[in-house]
């Protein structure tokens, strides 16, 4: 049972576009939301995160919103840069329990 | 200063033998966290430690899966008797506290190949 739902694969999106990942979750005990890009052969870094206290989370070109309700996230990336170009992992915890990750959303951006 | 490493960075292995993959996290950090990543598959999480705690083994597959942190730092996790299926990447984390919202730093994986 997926906890974390991440339903398109794939996203291409030119550059200088803004570029929308969308997350769903299923467990309304999560209460903390984050974030991580993987580059091939490299581990996931961070990213942005958001707590369930909060609906919006900006760190410069990067975006998270978050809608309790709908147990929807998502993360908006303005403009895109082909740097941009990875796979994105939404992740949630409730309290202290370990992460659960989506299954990732690749992101292509088209110079 | 260096972030987490993990070795070997590719391992192939023949179905029924025991392979052991290494961690080393960043110095200072107390958490330590193992994963793996299926093909086409998000982060699974396997197990962690926190400090001196008993780990929290609650995502280990199997009992052909163990782990252990020797002196609150290197982390091995050792697989016995792989099957094909163990076949992933299989990632670790460190961070400086455990905290659902303590970031955690993730190596660059090791690669496993299960004929």
């Amino acid at each position: 049972d997926q906890q974390v739902k991440q339903n398109s694969p794939s996203l291409s999106v030119q550059e200088g576009r803004i570029s929308i990942l969308n997350c769903d979750y299923t467990n309304s005990m999560f209460d903390y939301f984050l974030w991580y890009k993987k580059y091939p052969a490299e581990g996931p870094t961070f990213l942005i995160s958001i707590s369930s206290i909060k609906d919006k989370n900006e760190d410069g070109r990067f975006t998270v919103f978050l809608n309790k309700s709908a147990k929807h996230l998502s993360l908006h990336i303005v403009p895109s840069q082909p740097g941009d170009s990875a796979v994105y992992f939404c992740a949630a915890s409730a309290g202290n329990t370990p992460l659960v990750f989506g299954k990732g959303t690749r992101l292509s951006v088209i110079a | 200063g260096a972030g987490v490493s993990q070795s070997p960075s590719n391992k192939v292995t023949e179905k029924g033998k025991d392979v052991e993959l290494r961690c080393d996290p960043i110095s200072g950090h107390t958490a330590l966290y193992w994963y793996r990543q299926s093909l086409g598959q998000g982060l699974e999480f396997l197990i962690y430690f926190q400090g001196n705690s008993a780990p929290d083994k609650s995502g280990l597959p199997s009992d052909r899966f163990s782990a252990e942190r020797t002196g609150g730092s290197v982390s091995t996790l050792t697989i016995q008797r792989t099957q094909q299926e163990d076949s992933a990447v299989y990632l670790c984390a460190s961070s400086l506290m455990w905290a659902g919202t303590d970031t955690q730093y993730f190596g660059p994986g090791t690669r496993l190949t299960v004929l």
